[in-house]
This record gives C-alpha cells, sequence and structure tokens, in this order.
C-alpha cells in the first residue's frame, strides 16, 4: 500500500540555519505530493504541494520538488526564523487513475523548533 | 471564508463510556473526512464522506466507531464504548468535490478534538 517515510525528529536549528526535511514514499501511479504544518493547539494547514514529476511547490519561503526517480519529496527552507517551529506532515495523494478513494497517507510528521 | 467548524475541542471521558465529536465543514464542499492522529503518528483516515454517501471506511473500528453525514453538510462522529486507546486528536477536513481535478483535490483542516479516555 502507499505509504511515506520522513526524516525523524525532532530537529532543532537555530534562526537563519539552512532545513531539510527527507520525505520519501511509495505510492502507485502518479500521486500528488504535499507538505502541511501544524502549529501548537492548530489543525493542520497546507504548506505546498506538487501535482506531477519535477513539479516544485513553494510558499512562506519553504520549497519541495517531486523527484520520481528518487520518490522523493524533501522540505527545504534557506533560513528559518522562529516563527517555523512545528510540526512538518509529508503526504502523497494517489493519482486519479489508481482509482479507488483518494485519501492523504501521511508521514509521522517531523518536529522543527528553532532558536533565537 | 471560514474555516472547518469542530466541537468540541477537547473531551475526557473514562474507558467504556460514549463521545461524539461535530464538523461543519466549508461551505460547498462535497467531501468530509475524519482523521484520527494518535499522538507522535501522522493522521489516519477513519472515514471518507461524498456529499452524505460513504466512499471509503475501510479503516473505521466499526464494532465501535459510527458516523453520519445525513444532509450532506455536517457530520458527526461517535465512539461506543470508547477504550483507552482512542485517546488522540480527531481531526475533519473538507475538499471541494472529489475528482474535480488535481487544483481542487486540496484537504482543509479543522483545528481537531482532543480526546482523553481515562
Amino acid at each position: 500500500g502507499d505509504s511515506v517515510t520522513q526524516m525523524e525528529g525532532p530537529v532543532t536549528l537555530s534562526e537563519e540555519a539552512f532545513l531539510t526535511i527527507n520525505c520519501t514514499y511509495t505510492a502507485t501511479g502518479y500521486p500528488s505530493l504535499f507538505w502541511y504544518v501544524q502549529y501548537p493547539g492548530e489543525g493542520l494547514q497546507l504548506l505546498l504541494k506538487a501535482t506531477k514529476a519535477d513539479d516544485k511547490g513553494s510558499n512562506k519561503g519553504f520549497e519541495a520538488t517531486y523527484r520520481k526517480e528518487t520518490t522523493s519529496f524533501h522540505l527545504e527552507k534557506g533560513s528559518v526564523q522562529v516563527s517555523d517551529s512545528a510540526v512538518y506532515f509529508c503526504a502523497l495523494r494517489r493519482g486519479v487513475s489508481s482509482g479507488s478513494a483518494r485519501q492523504l497517507t501521511f508521514g509521522s510528521g517531523t518536529q522543527l523548533t528553532v532558536l533565537p | 471564508e471560514a474555516g472547518v467548524a469542530q466541537s468540541p475541542r477537547y473531551k475526557i471521558i473514562e474507558k467504556r463510556q460514549s463521545v461524539a465529536f461535530w464538523c461543519n465543514p466549508i461551505s460547498g464542499h462535497a467531501t468530509l473526512y475524519w482523521y484520527q492522529q494518535i499522538l507522535g503518528q501522522g493522521p489516519k483516515l477513519l472515514i471518507q464522506f461524498q456529499n452524505n454517501g460513504v466512499v471509503d471506511d475501510s479503516q473505521l473500528p466499526k464494532d465501535r466507531f459510527s458516523a453520519e453525514r445525513l444532509k450532506g453538510v455536517d457530520s458527526t462522529l461517535k465512539i461506543q464504548p470508547a477504550k483507552l486507546e482512542d485517546s488522540a486528536v480527531y481531526l475533519c477536513a473538507s475538499s471541494p468535490r472529489e475528482n474535480s481535478g488535481r487544483r481542487r483535490e486540496t484537504q482543509y483542516f479543522g483545528p481537531g478534538t482532543r480526546l482523553l479516555v481515562l
């Protein structure tokens, strides 16, 4: 079945450091890929997404590129801020041609703490 | 545009008691999802509705969990009787019409209901 594997946390960085959170996936067909962010006490918010190979999703300085050859969708940010402290979830949604309900499959999440 | 609303935000019950959660999706969204998020894990889909019909409930523990969306708008998720392992955050999400194109497939999540079973 579909699965998402995320880099284990927690990750602690100093402000303005470079961030990478690794994400790899297993899925049939051509899934769409997502990064969601969960701030303390809040629900999940969509951070960015990519719907086909080589697409780059970007938002709020975060980027991720859909790499079909390595089945990866790593999250990066050049300079993190204290306000980026949250839990980040990688997720996939199988393509239309794969049939069946197109639910989101999530990774286990990576806790990021940015220190001033 | 109002987001996905959920209530209550927190609930503490004893094992073997019953509990119900309510969700009101974004107006006009045909698809509604209930997820269970156990501490330290990613959300896991329990059930998906398209309007008032069930699309997928393969991971719903049907001996104790039930969900309905009678009028195709808001939804309730019930646990009866609750077990200790049901302690989790229950997330509701909605999205525009299923299979309406990749551009419209984004799921919007509510704040969740945090359940503690003692």
